[in-house]
């Protein structure tokens, strides 16, 4: 089974900042298939990307997401009040897992 | 508009059975993988497993095969979780979710239901 690891566990940051997420595999992720999902608190999670890089329907530039075997980040340029939440990483290159998400919170 | 729409909240006791559900609607129910998802208590998602209700092929994660099963009925749109016997470790909140695929191979889920929350308590 994959492992994910994403890190930092917490980011503390401003609105307007920059935010870098990282999501780190216990082994190649086949294809890029790396998606990353965002959840507020009392939603359910909402797909942000797929393909390790595919922004999905209706998600905003500023979310942008790169890597590929075993590293991968997500960036949000500009933080907006909404962003504030929780990301998970997901990889379905092998099966299906779940990284254990990071929080942005507001600083 | 496509969408999932899971049961309502249960409250249960240890030992007891339990199914619940979820419908889907404005899509083509059949040609879409769907995954269940378990999130404990301010705790992180966790896949649970997988059907594809065109053929009703089955998937599990190691962690949660023999624990519970997953079923879908294609003439009503609706898959299915259920238990035989809840533990207090089951409660939980549990999404379904659409995943993008084929027959032979599932990706990502692009479509989430709201959940249904499990409480299990004596």
């Amino acid at each position: 089974e994959i492992v994910l690891t994403q890190s930092p566990g917490t980011l503390s940051l401003s609105p307007g900042e920059r935010a870098t997420l990282s999501c780190r595999a216990s082994q190649s992720v086949r294809s890029s298939y790396l998606a990353w999902y965002q959840q507020k608190p009392g939603q359910a999670p909402r797909l942000l990307i797929y393909g390790a890089s595919s922004r999905a329907t209706g998600i905003p530039d500023r979310f942008s997401a790169s890597g590929s075997g075993t590293d991968f980040t997500l960036t949000i340029s500009r933080l907006e009040p909404e962003d504030f939440a929780v990301y998970y990483c997901q990889q379905y290159g092998s099966s299906l897992t779940f990284g254990g998400g990071t929080k942005v919170e507001i600083k | 508009e496509v969408q999932l729409v899971q049961s309502g909240a249960e409250v249960k006791k240890p030992g007891e059975s339990l199914k619940i559900s979820c419908k889907g609607s404005g899509y083509s129910f059949t040609t879409y993988w769907i995954g269940w998802v378990r999130q404990m208590p301010g705790k992180g998602l966790e896949w649970m497993g997988i059907i594809y209700p065109g053929d009703s092929d089955t998937r599990y994660s190691p962690s949660f095969q023999g624990q519970v099963t997953i079923s879908a009925d294609k003439s009503i749109s609706t898959a299915y979780l259920q238990w035989s016997s809840l533990k207090a470790s089951d409660t939980a909140m549990y999404y379904c979710a659409r995943v993008v695929g084929t027959a032979m191979i599932y990706y990502y889920m692009d479509v989430w239901g709201k959940g249904t929350t499990v409480t299990v308590s004596s």
